[in-house]
């Protein structure tokens, strides 16, 4: 089966940078997804890395070292719309490249 | 393109009763899915479909069936509900590396 971890939890304050940390045990792994997903609304794409490195899209950068078995999402210069809840999702081989999604993370950006 | 669109967005079941969740999408995807999120926790994959006519079991089947006669359309029934299946229901659709979930629906059943 697949198992990741992330921290439930991240505070932090506007303009700050934050690090959401997600390891991941799988059999077969394919590639790292991260999700944003706003209170009560739906889960909403940020990234996807299949390749060691860093991707980055404005803000948010997405880093996975597959060796390490270890990615991370970076929120840069954080905005009071950031605060949400952050998913990270693995694609395994061995699970006929469905995605397995970990618990989440909450961050929360205060003034 | 109005991407993927679910009904209802709200419902309450009496213990026993049956209900379908409505999930369709425009854009046209092979792949479709169904989750449940219970509250604080991440998505588990109730079913799964790769094209019209094709569908499969995900982590948390039970209590579920599911069709696929349509691409557009993948609609998840619950025959019998009980007080466990309470949660928020994701529909979405992929081409490849990314998942376009629809609005959800909410459940109680009580």
């Amino acid at each position: 089966g697949q198992s990741l971890e992330q921290p439930s939890e991240v505070t932090a304050v506007e303009g700050a940078i934050v690090q959401i940390n997600c390891t991941y045990q799988t059999s077969g792994f394919y590639g790292l997804s991260w999700y944003q997903q706003h209170d009560g609304g739906a889960p909403t794409f940020l990234s996807y890395n299949a390749l060691d490195g860093l991707e980055e899209t404005g803000r948010f950068s997405s880093f996975l070292s597959r060796s390490d078995s270890y990615g991370y999402l970076l929120l840069q210069e954080l905005q009071m719309k950031d605060s949400a809840s952050y998913f990270c999702a693995v694609r395994d081989r061995s699970n006929d490249y469905k995605l397995s999604f970990g618990a989440g993370t909450t961050v929360t950006v205060r003034a | 393109n109005a991407g993927v669109t679910q009904t209802p967005k709200f419902r309450i079941l009496k213990i026993g009763q049956s209900m379908t969740l409505q999930c369709t999408q425009d854009m046209n995807h092979n792949y479709m899915y169904w989750y449940r999120q219970d509250p604080g926790m991440g998505l588990k994959l109730i079913y799964y479909s790769v094209g019209a006519g094709i569908t499969d079991k995900g982590e948390v089947p039970n209590g579920y069936n599911v069709s696929r006669s349509t691409t557009e359309d993948f609609p998840l029934r619950l025959e019998l509900a009980a007080p466990s299946q309470t949660s928020v229901y994701f529909c979405a659709s992929s081409t490849s590396d990314e998942q376009f979930f629809g609005p959800g629906t909410r459940l109680t059943v009580l």
